[in-house]
């Protein structure tokens, strides 16, 4: 199984609400990642866990939120986001723990938009 | 500034004819992949060249390196229509945990 899966497809949002996103890898891989993708442009880096722990911030804002449940999970809590936050969001894996090593593999992302 | 960047940023060109994207980086890299993504999806691993390859192939993908002039290139032989898409190169750096993606190519293959 080379597939990450990623739940919902769509959302959409007002600024007040609370909503989180799911990620779920069943290769085995220990690093997970988030991205945040805008129309025409590449994906920007937001989080990349190492086996469950958070390994790097891009000083992303803190009304997004990280967690990794387990090896095979990865959630994106969102609260009190902004317009401009509306994007494509992507989960990744790869292999180890040395995220760059290796391929990574994408889901098929979830369409933000906020209203 | 972006660590990768593509040229060129669109590429159009006729099915079966060969299409070429070039992507060039500033510092030392660990390796360099190559993504392709269709419109609104998910991107999927091409192909991933080590610091110490010079070039690699994988069906009708041929990549290359040189390390010299710190760029890459992406060649698809005999295109198809399903080649339409985004190619993004990203660079793994030296020490880093993460890929820095360039700004993309978006080819088109008209049938």
């Amino acid at each position: 199984d080379t597939e990450v899966t990623q739940t919902p497809k769509h959302l959409v949002m007002g600024m007040t609400n609370k909503k989180s996103l799911k990620c779920e890898q069943h290769m085995g891989h220990r690093a997970m990642y988030w991205y945040k993708q805008k129309a025409k442009k590449p994906p920007e880096l937001m989080f990349v866990y190492s086996y469950e722990k958070l390994s790097i911030n891009e000083s992303v804002p803190s009304r997004f939120s990280p967690e990794c449940p387990n090896s095979s999970l990865l959630n994106l809590h969102l609260h009190a986001l902004q317009p401009e936050d509306s994007a494509l969001y992507l989960c990744a894996s790869s292999r180890t723990g040395t995220g760059s090593s290796y391929e990574q593999y994408f889901g098929p992302g979830t369409r933000l938009t906020v209203t | 500034s972006q660590q990768g960047e593509e040229d060129p940023q669109a590429l159009s060109i006729q099915e079966g004819e060969n299409a070429t994207m070039n992507c060039s980086y500033k510092t030392s890299i660990n390796n360099l992949q190559w993504y392709r993504q269709n419109s609104g999806r998910g991107l999927v691993h091409l192909i991933l060249i080590r610091s110490n390859e010079r070039e690699k192939h994988s069906g009708r993908l041929r990549v290359t390196l040189d390390t010299s002039k710190k760029s890459s290139s992406l060649l698809i032989t005999a295109s198809r229509a399903a080649d339409t898409a985004s190619y993004f190169c990203a660079t793994a750096l030296q020490g880093a945990q993460k890929l820095v993606f360039g700004q993309g190519t978006r080819l088109t293959i008209n049938p």
